[in-house]
């Protein structure tokens, strides 16, 4: 079963840099992920897509403090020079013929 | 620029049919791997997939609500249709729609719309 898994919720100082994760589930480590972004009482903004090897294809607009990267299982977003409005939840998505997948979000706080 | 607004009623009464309207622009709903998904968020909860439909009429559901969903495109009207039938309190959440490349098996969700609130109750 096609499944992601998230953190529910992460923190770092503004300024910082955050690690987000998104786990696939077990066979499916060479799926492609997309990251959307969804800031406080807004609908989801497209971040980027990511592949297995890592190279990622990101949306109009979107700032080069956020970055992603693979290792095997795992999807990483990274955000660079953390701002508050960089405060919100973060949701990874996935999909195969006939099916898509979310994961449960990640709420980030910036302190 | 791709833009994609839902429609739709605002409150709808438990054991009636939902129908959102998704109507785009920016982009043909005729044009190859062109496609449409709709997605749902309950109040303070996770975003869900309901279905997706493509130019060349490839239509996938989400299982567990496969037997309510329906979904159609009307390409004269730029619009992609929704309807869930029977709905419950459950089913009260911000409905989504948004533009996804294709293949299915390959695709890209690349734009979204500013969604619309549907509550269920009577």
């Amino acid at each position: 079963q096609l499944v992601l898994t998230q953190s529910p919720s992460a923190s770092a100082s503004l300024g910082a840099s955050v690690k987000l994760t998104c786990t696939l589930s077990s066979g499916h480590s060479s799926y492609a992920i997309a990251w959307h972004q969804q800031q406080p009482e807004k609908g989801p903004r497209y971040l980027m897509k990511l592949n297995s090897d890592g190279s990622h294809t990101k949306g109009d607009g979107i700032p080069d403090r956020f970055s992603g990267s693979s290792s095997g299982a795992e999807r990483y977003l990274t955000i660079s020079s953390l701002q508050s409005e960089d405060e919100a939840d973060y949701y990874c998505q996935t999909w195969a013929t006939g099916i898509q997948v979310f994961g449960g979000g990640t709420k980030l706080t910036v302190l | 620029q791709v833009t994609l607004k839902e429609s739709g009623p605002v409150l709808v009464k438990p054991t009636e049919t939902l129908t959102l309207t998704c109507t785009v622009s920016g982009f043909s709903l005729t044009k190859a791997r062109m496609g449409v998904s709709w997605i749902r968020q309950p109040p303070g909860k996770a975003l869900e997939w309901l279905a997706h439909i493509f130019s060349n009429d490839e239509e996938s559901y989400n299982t567990s609500l496969k037997s309510r969903l329906t979904i159609s495109k009307d390409t004269s009207k730029s619009q992609v249709v929704l309807s869930m039938t029977n709905v419950d309190a459950v089913d009260t959440a911000t409905y989504y729609c948004a533009r996804i490349i294709g293949p299915s098996w390959d695709l890209l969700l690349d734009h979204w719309g500013q969604g619309t609130l549907v509550t269920v109750s009577s």
